[in-house]
């Protein structure tokens, strides 16, 4: 069953053109993480929730935002995609921020930006 | 100073051999640690967690060493599923960003 699902898989979006992707949890858990990735590079940081409080990373660009409506339901809105973002958006999970804490990932959505 | 260092490899290595990654990190204070395996173009996956007193999963095993603040895993008998990218992650157990990744080691199992 899955527990942490993102919508679409694959987007392909134009230059300049807004783009939304989505991460939906099914495991209740507080904090909720979007991380970009890049070919053969580690998982990036781009921000976090940790219930409704939101933080950034002190280094993600400004054209990258979040909203978490609810607990289960996390968006990255990207206002401007330029080429260099195309790649792999994944997002994940964590129960309570604890040391103890594993993190889950969903599938990841993977943007083409043409 | 990254946070979390792992050699990148590739490590190409025949079925039924016997690999072993390491992976370094620098906060003293880092709380838990894992492993987590990573197909191409897909999301990581755990593979395991690390404890203190290591732990077993079949043919993979884990090490930590609070002292050297090094962490391994240790795979038995690979098999060609085997081939992926293993990811090294420290919780640093802090609020913000607590999980560091590693850039990741390349295995390839070859038949």
């Amino acid at each position: 069953d899955a527990m942490v699902i993102q919508n679409p898989r694959y987007q392909v979006t134009q230059f300049g053109k807004p783009v939304t992707l989505s991460c939906s949890q099914t495991l209740n858990h507080n904090v909720m993480y979007w991380y970009q990735q890049k070919s053969s590079q580690a998982p990036k940081l781009l921000f976090h929730y940790y219930d409704k409080d939101f933080n950034n990373e002190a280094d993600t660009p400004d054209n990258f935002q979040s909203r978490r409506p609810n607990t289960s339901f996390c968006f990255l809105d990207i206002r401007s995609p330029g080429l260099g973002d195309a790649a792999m958006y994944l997002c994940a999970t964590s129960r309570s921020g604890a040391s103890t804490d594993t993190q889950y990932f969903g599938p990841g959505t993977r943007l083409t930006v043409l | 100073r990254k946070e979390v260092e792992q050699d990148p490899g590739p490590f190409n290595v025949p079925e039924g051999a016997t690999v072993a990654f390491n992976c370094t990190y620098s906060n003293s204070a880092s709380q838990s640690f894992f492993w987590y395996r990573q197909d191409c173009r897909k999301e990581p996956k755990l593979l395991m967690s690390v404890y203190s007193s290591g732990n077993e999963d079949g043919r993979f095993t884990a090490q930590l060493n609070r002292a050297s603040q090094y962490i391994s895993l240790l795979i038995r008998d690979s098999k060609l599923s085997d081939s992926a990218t293993y990811l090294c992650v420290v919780n640093i157990g802090r609020t913000g960003n607590q999980f560091y990744f590693g850039t990741g080691t390349s295995l390839t199992v070859i038949p």
